[in-house]
């Protein structure tokens, strides 16, 4: 069966401090990947996604980078966080485009910046 | 581009009734309709979709209803239970992604 882990579960840092989360997925191969935020009261954010190794699209500009370095693992990284950085970090794979397999999510990342 | 309103933001019932969400949408083009149920602590999990070409599809007590024309779609739940209190979130999959609803908080009172 497919399993999917994202870690830390919390994790508190300072502003200006570099970010580093990791997902990676289990029991398939070439998943699409996704990282999403969710904010308090809103609805989630997709914030980039992935086809294949080495391909990321952006959906919203920030300060924020994925990369894909192997087919089933997914890292989200900023250089220097910043206050509004903070929030429920997602990750999610999917067989086949999100209108034609569901997301399966992993169990987020709650993201304090202080 | 696509814009997706829920509501309520929290609903409250007492166990045994019915619970019903609703979305609305902008983007006529838009033709997939997926619910997800997010426990706490936990990510969301899929629960029942609807494709634009169908008015309706039930799985045991839980039914969504699509409305083309007037652009909404409706989550229903009938005899509500303990374990169905959760956040609720709709999406709607417009231009290759999903937009998603702000979640509607359910408790279920004993």
């Amino acid at each position: 069966s497919q399993t999917i882990h994202q870690w830390p579960a919390t994790l508190v840092q300072p502003v200006g401090s570099p970010l580093s989360l990791e997902c990676t997925v289990e029991g398939t191969s070439n998943p699409n990947l996704y990282w999403y935020r969710q904010a308090a009261g809103r609805g989630l954010q997709l914030l980039f996604y992935s086809v294949g190794i080495g391909q990321i699209s952006s959906e919203v500009p920030q300060n924020l980078s994925a990369s894909r370095p192997q087919d089933r693992q997914f890292i989200l990284s900023s250089k220097k966080l910043l206050l509004s950085d903070s929030g429920f970090y997602l990750c999610a794979w999917s067989v086949l485009a999100a209108n034609n397999s569901p997301l399966h999510f992993g169990n987020g990342t709650r993201l304090t910046v202080t | 581009g696509e814009n997706v309103e829920q509501h309520p933001s929290t609903l409250s019932v007492q166990e045994g009734d019915s619970a019903v969400i609703k979305c609305t949408y902008s983007d006529s083009a838009s033709n997939y309709f997926p619910w997800y149920k997010q426990e706490l602590g936990k990510g969301p999990q899929l629960i029942i979709d609807i494709r634009s070409n169908v008015g309706e599809k039930k799985d045991q007590r839980i039914a969504v209803t699509l409305n083309k024309t007037a652009k909404h779609f409706s989550l229903h739940i009938t005899e509500t239970q303990p374990e169905d209190s959760a956040v609720y979130f709709c999406a709607a999959y417009s231009n290759y992604q999903l937009i998603w609803g702000a979640g509607t908080k359910l408790i279920i009172k004993p």
